[in-house]
């Protein structure tokens, strides 16, 4: 079946760092989303991206739907503490799966 | 506006035991899932409902696992009988139709003893 992988599994950064999670999957996507879970939260949406290429910006937050869909990936410039938890990719459709998810935490 | 809502927050029991896991969805949704979240597994599928009616059900478990949505504001997820490997959160999320952004409740920890 279809999967979707997520890279890093952990990403431990010092404030102000950057960070980057990538997406990955096997199949062309019809469109991918992305979600936050902070430690002991539940999952929330922040995007959803449909076109080929797209681009989206959400203050300090980038997100990118590769040109061949099959791929995607969220930035984040200058973490702050508030950016810890997890960063889920989730593909939507006929069939739904979570990635495997990107567990951040920012070291003040 | 009330989102998601699950009950109960907690659970403990014991292996053998009948649990029983609710659900209320956003009002409007037409879409409604529901997701298992361990360390091991992620976050995982179980079944979703598109108006009420089971789509896929191919993330169930095993037969000891069942969901049913009598109307539009309701869901349970059924396990019977329970065992410690069950232990796990619980999500429901709803969604206006089934490709748009999901909503997720606060999820129920189940603990099986």
């Amino acid at each position: 079946g279809q999967q979707v992988m997520q890279i890093p599994q952990y990403q431990h950064v010092q404030e102000g760092e950057d960070f980057t999670t990538y997406c990955n999957s096997s199949t062309t996507l019809s469109n991918i989303q992305w979600y936050k879970q902070r430690p002991g939260g539940h999952p929330v949406f922040l995007i959803q991206l449909v076109k080929s290429g797209e681009v989206k910006k959400q203050k300090r937050l980038t997100f990118q739907f590769g040109e061949a869909k099959k791929n995607s990936s969220l930035h984040i410039t200058a973490t702050q503490t508030t950016d810890v938890g997890t960063y889920f990719c989730a593909v939507t459709g006929n069939q739904f799966y979570f990635g495997t998810g990107t567990s951040l935490t920012v070291i003040p | 506006d009330a989102g998601v809502i699950q009950s109960p927050r907690h659970e403990v029991t014991e292996m053998g035991q009948e649990v029983t896991l609710r659900c209320k969805p956003i009002s409007g949704h037409n879409s409604l899932f529901w997701y298992r979240q361990t360390m091991m597994r992620g976050l995982e599928l179980l079944i979703y409902f598109n108006n009420n009616v089971p789509i896929d059900d191919s993330g169930m478990p095993e037969d000891r696992f069942s969901a049913k949505m009598p109307n539009a504001s309701f869901s349970t997820l059924k396990i019977q009988p329970s065992e410690p490997r069950d232990s796990a959160v619980y999500f429901c999320a709803s969604s206006g139709q089934h490709n748009q952004p999901q909503h997720f409740g606060d999820g129920t920890r189940l603990s099986i003893l």
